[in-house]
C-alpha cells in the first residue's frame, strides 16, 4: 500500500524567504508520480507541480521546485521568495501506475502561514 | 471550458436522508474520481471510474454508491446519510500526456453536513 507522510503540521515563514515543505513516501512500485497541491482558505485544490519516478531532473514550475531524492523516498516542495498569497494548506500526493486502485494518495498536509 | 463542476456547493441533511452529489467534466477525460476531505486530513479516495461504464472502490467506499452516467458525468449517492459522512467532497478527473504525466483536475467541492 502507498503512504505519504508530511511531518510539518504548520509552518510560519517571513515574507520573501524560501520555504521547504517536507514529504516522504512509501511504495514498492517502481513507477509512480508525485504531486503537490495548494488549498487556500477558499477550499479549492490547485495543482502546483508534478514529478515522475523516472524523471531525471527535478521538476520546476515558476517559484515552485521539487527536491526529489529517490533513494530517500522524499519529494520536498521548495517555494522561493515566498509571498503573502502563498499562505495555504499544502498537500503532497502520490499516484502509482499499474494494477490496483487508481487515484491519488494524499498526506495530511502542511499549513503554511507567510508573515509580513 | 468549465473544467470540473459539482453541484450542490453546500448541503445539510438529517441522519437517514439520501442525496446525490453531481459531477461533470467537459475536458473529455476518461477517468473520474470522488474524494472526501475531513478536518485536518488530506483527501481520501471513495470511488473511481477508469472509463465510461466502469466503477471501482477506493479507500473509503462504505456508505456510498456511484454511477458513471456517461463520459462527462460521475455521481455519488448517499443512500442513508450518517453524521460520519459530514465532510467536503471533491470530484476530480485526470488528464494523461504521453510519457505518463498526468494531472488531476479538481472540482470546487461540496460541503456536506449530516445532523
Amino acid at each position: 500500500a502507498q503512504k505519504i507522510t508530511q511531518t510539518q503540521p504548520g509552518m510560519f515563514v517571513q515574507e520573501k524567504e524560501a520555504v521547504t515543505l517536507d514529504c516522504t513516501y512509501d511504495t514498492s512500485d517502481p513507477s509512480y508520480g508525485l504531486f503537490w497541491y495548494k488549498q487556500p482558505s477558499s477550499g479549492e485544490m490547485i495543482f502546483l507541480i508534478y514529478q515522475g519516478s523516472y524523471d531525471q531532473q527535478n521538476a520546476t514550475e515558476g517559484r515552485y521546485s521539487l527536491n526529489f531524492q529517490k533513494a530517500r523516498k522524499s519529494a520536498n516542495l521548495v517555494i522561493s521568495a515566498s509571498q503573502l498569497g502563498d499562505s495555504a494548506m499544502y498537500f503532497c500526493a502520490m499516484r502509482v501506475s499499474g494494477g490496483g486502485a487508481d487515484g491519488l494518495t494524499f498526506g495530511k498536509g502542511t499549513h503554511l502561514i507567510i508573515q509580513p | 471550458n468549465a473544467g470540473v463542476t459539482q453541484t450542490p456547493k453546500f448541503q445539510v441533511l438529517k441522519t437517514g436522508q439520501s442525496m446525490t452529489l453531481q459531477c461533470a467534466q467537459d475536458m473529455n477525460h476518461n477517468s473520474m474520481y470522488w474524494y472526501r476531505q475531513d478536518p485536518g486530513m488530506g483527501l481520501r479516495l471513495i470511488y473511481y471510474s477508469a472509463s465510461e461504464g466502469t466503477t471501482d472502490k477506493g479507500e473509503v467506499p462504505n456508505g456510498y454508491n456511484v454511477s458513471r452516467l456517461n463520459k462527462r458525468e460521475f455521481s455519488l449517492r448517499l443512500e442513508s446519510a450518517a453524521p460520519s459522512q459530514t465532510s467536503v467532497y471533491f470530484c476530480a478527473s485526470i488528464f494523461r500526456l504521453a510519457g505518463g504525466y498526468n494531472e488531476q483536475f479538481f472540482g470546487p467541492g461540496t460541503r456536506l453536513t449530516v445532523l
